[in-house]
């Protein structure tokens, strides 16, 4: 158990209005990740963080902002939801001493009406 | 780009029997290859990692395989078990710690 919460674990909102994810962990480590799953696409990552307000784009950021003002947090904000952002969202962590893997939280299931 | 790929996307299969899960990827320049294991409504559990450096992996009834060279994958299951059902990752780790999954394959172990 890598001590990784997402909340909310299901959200319904309508096209246009702002949702922000969040992603806490406990463990203190420094990489936090946040992907989408989509049937036949896998998990493509959205953005990641190498620690306070350290972020970077991943391969699907266009949409997709994100905020780590504390390293057990990390903020993902769509900032006007839109029907095709109606996904499965992750969030991963990496220790510290083992970065060439990731440990997963249990997903957030959005869906923009 | 890296591109993950996954065949088949489902399998059934009868208790017992032995199966091999198939990985392919585009980019040889990766530093470790990874097969997770998700269970429906749930996140992603790591099952094993091969280095690049590496050959296979096992752990328990599973083992894991890696070709560089051809830029395959394999996950061997032995004796499966209905416990076995769930959908099964592999993806790729490349440069900037940036991990390329593929869409999975879904398993069901019939009793």
């Amino acid at each position: 158990d890598a001590g990784i919460t997402q909340s909310p674990r299901h959200k319904v909102t309508e096209t246009g209005t702002p949702v922000t994810l969040r992603c806490h962990q406990t463990e203190n480590h420094r990489y936090m990740y946040w992907y989408r799953q989509d049937p036949g696409h896998g998990l493509r990552l959205i953005h990641y963080s190498y620690g306070v307000k350290d972020t970077d784009k991943g391969e699907v950021s266009d949409g997709y902002s994100v905020s780590r003002s504390k390293t057990e947090d990390f903020l993902l904000t769509l900032e006007s939801a839109t029907s095709s952002q109606t996904s499965v969202y992750f969030c991963a962590i990496s220790p510290p001493l083992n970065t060439d893997t990731q440990y997963f939280g249990p997903g957030t299931r959005l869906t923009v009406l | 780009k890296q591109e993950v790929t996954q065949i088949p996307a489902a399998l059934s299969v009868p208790e017992g029997e032995n199966l091999v899960l198939n990985c392919s990827f585009t980019d040889s320049a990766i530093y470790n290859l990874q097969w997770f294991r998700q269970d429906p409504g749930k996140g992603l559990t790591s099952l094993l990692l091969i280095q690049s450096s590496q050959r296979e992996q096992t752990s328990g009834r599973l083992n894991a395989s890696l070709d560089k060279s051809s830029g395959r994958s394999t996950l061997y299951i032995a004796a499966s078990q209905p416990g076995d059902s769930a959908t099964y990752l592999c993806a790729a780790l490349n440069a900037g710690n940036m991990l390329t999954f593929g869409g999975g394959t879904r398993l069901m172990v019939k009793p």
